[in-house]
């Protein structure tokens, strides 16, 4: 069965400090997994995703996430927090269905 | 990009009553779209697989007779909450799978906000 973990519910950081939103998962077979962000009253929003390739996958508004086989994870990051990243994160692994495995979410607080 | 629009975005019905929620994928066509459910501070529950031409799957747990779901065109699905109760209250999110460069993507709809009286 396929199931991501986000281990924080909450993590905060001073504006300009690298932030990074941690994500594990658990998958059989190859693992597609992607972040979104989500701002209050608001759908969810496309970060990144990382299908194949390298490790290294960036996204929008300068987010980025490392692959990590060994460790089984794929956290978010950012080198320098903006205020406006506030927000709350999820995690996600599809199966080869099309069906999406959310974590439970991280809310960011970025702090001026 | 691939754009998914929900109508409405908020509701407030009294209880008893039914609400119909719309979600359209505006420039792709759609054979299969999710309906999401979320509680406030938690994350997305899968209520259901809604694919063009035929019956929903719904997840374990979800009353197929309270939540119906519709998928009669490759660009419209709609969830109705029959019997409104409070506790059906909550974030409702659709999302339809577009084949880009490829590739199956997922795209979502901003979400409607339920609140049954």
């Amino acid at each position: 069965a396929q199931s991501v973990a986000q281990p924080e519910d909450q993590v905060n950081v001073a504006e300009g400090n690298p932030l990074t939103v941690k994500c594990t998962y658990s998958v059989s077979g190859n693992p597609y997994l992607f972040w979104y962000v989500q701002y209050p009253n608001r759908g969810l929003q496309f970060l990144l995703k990382y299908i194949t390739g390298d490790n290294l996958v960036k996204g929008s508004y300068g987010f980025e996430a490392e692959f990590n086989k060994s460790q089984t994870s794929f956290h978010l990051k950012k080198p320098s927090a903006l205020v406006s990243d506030s927000a709350l994160y999820f995690c996600a692994v599809r199966d080869g269905g099309n069906q999406f495995y959310f974590g439970t979410g991280t809310s960011l607080t970025v702090i001026p | 990009g691939a754009v998914v629009s929900q109508h409405p975005s908020w509701v407030i019905c009294k209880s008893g009553t039914s609400v119909k929620i719309e979600c359209r994928s505006l420039d792709f066509q759609a054979t299969t779209m999710f309906w999401y459910r979320q509680f406030p501070k938690q994350s997305l529950m899968l209520m259901a697989t809604s694919n063009e031409g035929s019956k929903a799957t719904y997840e374990q747990g979800v009353e197929k007779d309270k939540f119906l779901i519709n998928h009669a065109s490759l660009t419209l699905s709609t969830l109705t909450v029959t019997s409104a109760h409070p506790e059906d209250s909550s974030f409702y999110i659709c999302s339809a799978v577009a084949l880009t460069a490829g590739a199956y993507e997922q795209y979502f709809g901003p979400g409607t906000r339920l609140t049954v009286t």
